[in-house]
């Protein structure tokens, strides 16, 4: 099993650009999540689904859309890429099972520069 | 406001020592809390998870603790490597987020030689 995987690894923007990340998870999970993490602050929730056909918003939501089309997969787009877009990105996903733990499996993160 | 804090911001040790890391949090109704590694350039992975019931649990030379009426937890790195060297996350869980978690910033441990 490959986990989350996300594409691409890295990425670099101008101001006003748009892009997608792709997550992709092999694990049968209900429950997806996009993070950003930015230096000396914890991760923060940018959007998230229960499950095919549904999203939520997060903690940090503006300037994000996200789509969940297929039960493997999770999309995070960015309309109109900002400098304060930059960021580290994390795809997570997890089962309803045992869902007192919630146990979270990260992806490998998407370093994303805007300019 | 649900906060976790994690002190220190980083450490620096030699390999072989122990240490000590610590978490407060803030997080009510508190569900579970969680320790995360996140070596650099990697997405974090799980550590160890502990119920309010639980105020130990291991996992190899790891060994967290809770104390669910001070709301502090600690992990404690036994006989450290250099593999160790890596960013230490603190998660909470409150029950009433629907599985959300709260993150710390992280602990930065260096293991040198």
């Amino acid at each position: 099993n490959a986990g989350v995987t996300q594409t691409p690894k890295f990425r670099v923007l101008k101001t006003g650009q748009s892009m997608t990340l792709l997550c992709a998870q092999d694990m049968n999970h209900e429950y997806m999540y996009w993070y950003r993490q930015d230096p000396g602050m914890g991760l923060r929730l940018i959007h998230y689904s229960v499950g095919e056909g549904t999203t939520a918003k997060g903690e940090v939501p503006d300037g994000y859309n996200v789509s969940r089309l297929k039960k493997q997969n999770f999309l995070l787009g960015l309309e109109s890429a900002a400098p304060s877009q930059t960021s580290v990105y994390f795809c997570a996903s997890s089962s309803i099972r045992g869902q007192s733990y919630n146990e979270q499996f990260f992806g490998p993160g998407t370093r994303l520069t805007v300019l | 406001k649900n906060q976790v804090e994690q002190s220190p911001q980083s450490l620096i040790i030699l390999e072989g020592k122990n240490c000590t890391l610590q978490c407060n949090y803030t997080v009510s109704p508190f569900s579970n809390l969680r320790w995360y590694k996140q070596d650099t350039g990697r997405g974090p992975v799980s550590l160890t998870i502990m119920t309010f019931s639980e105020n130990t649990k291991s996992n190899g030379r790891y060994t967290a603790t809770l104390d669910a009426d001070t709301k502090q937890s600690s992990l404690h790195i036994t006989a450290s490597q250099l593999s160790d060297s890596a960013s230490y996350i603190c998660v909470v869980s409150a029950n009433n987020q629907g599985g959300k978690l709260i993150f710390g910033q992280g602990t930065e441990l260096s293991v040198k030689p």
